[in-house]
């Protein structure tokens, strides 16, 4: 039971263009929402988060919107540049609790 | 600088073989845990462990064991492995309350 899904599994843009990746969840226990980044041969690298206190939060490229209503985030990268290109990875977590819930992730391809 | 450090990266090894994967940080965490990926289905936690001494399974913990002896080290154990227990596995630090976990790079095992 997948509680946190990716549904595109990859997407291509080109180089200074938006790229929007989504992400949503069933649990509505969840408060707390990641975006990770992955290299091949890599770990996962934290990218941004936001609280369900908030809709969205902003770090230099990157945006997270989240709608609680709809249990949609989404991560917005403007202007997208060739090393974006990774797989990137949602997280959730509930409330209280430690452990993260990953969706299956999307391959970021930014095309030069 | 911050460290989440797993070994092996790589182990090809046979049904039936104990082995034991290694994680160490430096961060002074108390919290960490062990994930899987596999292809389709993103990471999922296999065990964690709040503090030493204190561990607690995850979703999919059978045939997996842990140990946590002291703060920075938190094996990963494999009794007795298995096919489809070939994966790529990660260690991950920290996460507590609304501050992101970090991860190392990874250890891919085949188990013939």
């Amino acid at each position: 039971d997948q509680q946190v899904k990716q549904n595109s599994p990859s997407l291509s843009v080109q180089e200074g263009r938006i790229s929007i990746l989504n992400c949503d969840y069933t649990n509505s226990m969840f408060d707390y929402f990641l975006w990770y980044k992955k290299y091949p041969a890599e770990g996962p690298t934290f990218l941004i988060s936001i609280s369900s206190i908030k809709d969205k939060n902003e770090d230099g490229r990157f945006t997270v919107f989240l709608n609680k209503s709809a249990k949609h985030l989404s991560l917005h990268i403007v202007p997208s540049q060739p090393g974006d290109s990774a797989v990137y990875f949602c997280a959730a977590r509930k409330t209280g609790a430690n452990n993260l819930f990953f969706g299956t992730g999307t391959r970021l391809t930014v095309i030069p | 600088e911050a460290q989440v450090t797993q070994n092996p990266r790589y182990l090809i090894t046979v049904t039936g073989k104990k082995l034991t994967v290694t994680c160490s940080q430096n961060m002074n965490h108390e919290y960490m845990s062990w994930y899987r990926q596999d292809p389709g289905l993103g990471l999922r936690q296999i065990y964690y462990s709040m503090n030493v001494e204190v561990t607690d399974k995850g979703d999919v913990p059978e045939g997996y064991k842990v140990s946590r002896k002291e703060k920075r080290n938190f094996p990963l154990i494999l009794e007795s492995p298995s096919p489809n227990q070939t994966s790529l596995y990660f260690c991950g630090v920290g996460g507590y309350s609304n501050q992101p976990q970090h991860f190392g790079d990874g250890t891919r095992l085949s188990i013939l």
